[in-house]
């Protein structure tokens, strides 16, 4: 069993739907990350959370440390927010443990 | 401020050939990763340094696989001989410090016939 899962593997939504990302994980963790990888490869570092919740744009992250349970939501979805996105955490040394992403497909 | 930057961005082989890839990462970053993507999968760290020492090399397969970071700044990481299972896109990473945010390049993507 992964140390970290995600949930669904595969989304699909229309323009402007609200989208919800699920991140479980079964370790003591310092910190989790939300990232984002284009199709092209690169990977972009959208939050990094060790409590509570944080916003950016039309992106919002949350963490409920007691249940090792972590969610990113996109308000008001477009398609150039398609991509894979990938929970990944920190456990208490500096490595990162990568959940498998979840593919975000948003269709006008 | 200039990004991670990684080269070739593709690269294709045939088995038990070998090949390089190169990564320079942020000016002043001192810690610096290889990561190996496979298709469907999350990364997987290969290589770990802190300015030019190995800190964490437990998952490279060090029977095929190289890597240095002789002066502290950019690092290649070579595979000889390459096997049908190396086809994977190669990101490299680097941060101010090992619990600072990790900023990626846009990977090499290898695949081997």
């Amino acid at each position: 069993k992964n140390e970290v899962e995600q949930s669904p593997q595969n989304l699909t939504a229309q323009e402007g739907e609200f989208i919800t990302i699920n991140c479980s994980y079964s370790v003591g963790i310092s910190a989790l990350h939300w990232l984002q990888q284009h199709p092209g490869g690169g990977i972009v570092s959208l939050f990094m959370l060790s409590s509570g919740k944080k916003k950016h744009g039309r992106l919002i992250a949350t963490i409920n440390i007691q249940e090792k349970h972590s969610s990113l939501h996109i308000t008001a979805s477009h398609p150039r927010d398609s991509a894979v996105y990938i929970c990944a955490v920190r456990k208490n040394t500096d490595k990162l443990i990568f959940g498998t992403g979840t593919r975000l497909q948003v269709f006008p | 401020e200039a990004g991670v930057a990684q080269s070739p961005r593709y690269k294709i082989i045939e088995k038990r050939q070998s090949v390089a890839f190169w990564c320079n990462p942020i000016s002043g970053h001192a810690t610096l990763y290889w990561y190996q993507q496979i298709l469907g999968q999350g990364p997987k760290l290969l290589i770990q340094f802190q300015n030019n020492g190995v800190v964490d090399d437990s998952q490279l397969p060090k029977d095929r696989f190289s890597a240095e970071r002789l002066k502290g700044v950019d690092s290649t990481l070579k595979i000889q001989p390459a096997k049908l299972e190396d086809s994977a896109v190669y990101l490299c990473a680097s941060s101010l410090g090992s619990m600072s945010t990790q900023h990626f390049g846009d990977g090499t993507r290898l695949s081997i016939l």
